[in-house]
């Protein structure tokens, strides 16, 4: 089945403790992203990818880190997570521009 | 930085009725999208507009664009309970870039 995976679905943290949100991809696509999602504010663009070893910078990039060594698998990195992060994330992929994307389940964070 | 700005941001229609979410952008596309959410999950794409296209059709949906006033409007004909689900439009940065910006999103309610 063509599908975007997230891992963890849940998670709870404590401010400071570094983590990793995983996101895979089986549709060999060109594009991925991530998104963050907070009431009232819709979806905000943290960073994207074009292929292998391409990212850059959407509109909420601080505190982020990504990177995209293989194509199927574009990991979201806090290195010092803050409470400013609790949200929900969404991560998506799109084989061509323009990108409809395909999105992932999400991920609920909470940092405490 | 907010692209789409959804309007109304709420709207609750009883079910048979039409539904018409309209959202406007500021700076110029190439491309239009509407996509959909199911309450906490990911957004699914329902439907592209490109930005020398006037009207689109799919199934229920209706989109129209007018460049000129920078707004889309969706349209959901003969809604339906399972139709219930927050409404986004989301457009691209206006270059060639893979950048998406999404709107604050229209909540949909349609009473059985």
């Amino acid at each position: 089945e063509a599908q975007v995976t997230q891992n963890p679905r849940y998670l709870i943290t404590v401010t400071g403790k570094k983590l990793t949100v995983t996101c895979s991809q089986n549709m060999n696509h060109e594009y991925m992203s991530w998104y963050r999602q907070d009431p009232g504010l819709g979806l905000r663009q943290i960073y994207y990818s074009m292929n292998v070893e391409v990212t850059d910078k959407g509109d909420v990039p601080e505190g982020y880190k990504v990177s995209r060594k293989e194509k199927r698998n574009f990991p979201l990195i806090l290195e010092s997570p803050s409470p400013n992060q609790t949200s929900l994330y969404f991560c998506a992929s799109s084989p061509r521009l323009p990108p409809e994307q395909f999105f992932g389940p999400g991920t609920r964070l909470t940092v405490l | 930085s907010q692209q789409g700005e959804e309007d109304p941001q709420a709207l609750s229609i009883q079910e048979g009725e039409n539904a018409t979410m309209n959202c406007s952008y500021k700076t110029s596309i190439n491309n239009l999208q509407w996509y959909r959410q199911n309450s906490g999950r990911g957004l699914v794409h329902l439907i592209l507009i490109r930005s020398n296209e006037r009207e689109k059709h799919s199934g229920r949906l209706r989109v129209t664009l007018d460049t000129s006033k920078k707004s889309s409007s969706l349209l959901i004909t003969a809604s339906r309970a399972a139709d219930t689900a927050s409404y986004f439009c989301a457009t691209d940065a206006g270059d060639s870039s893979y950048k998406l910006i999404f709107g604050s999103g229209t909540r949909l309610l349609v009473r059985p």
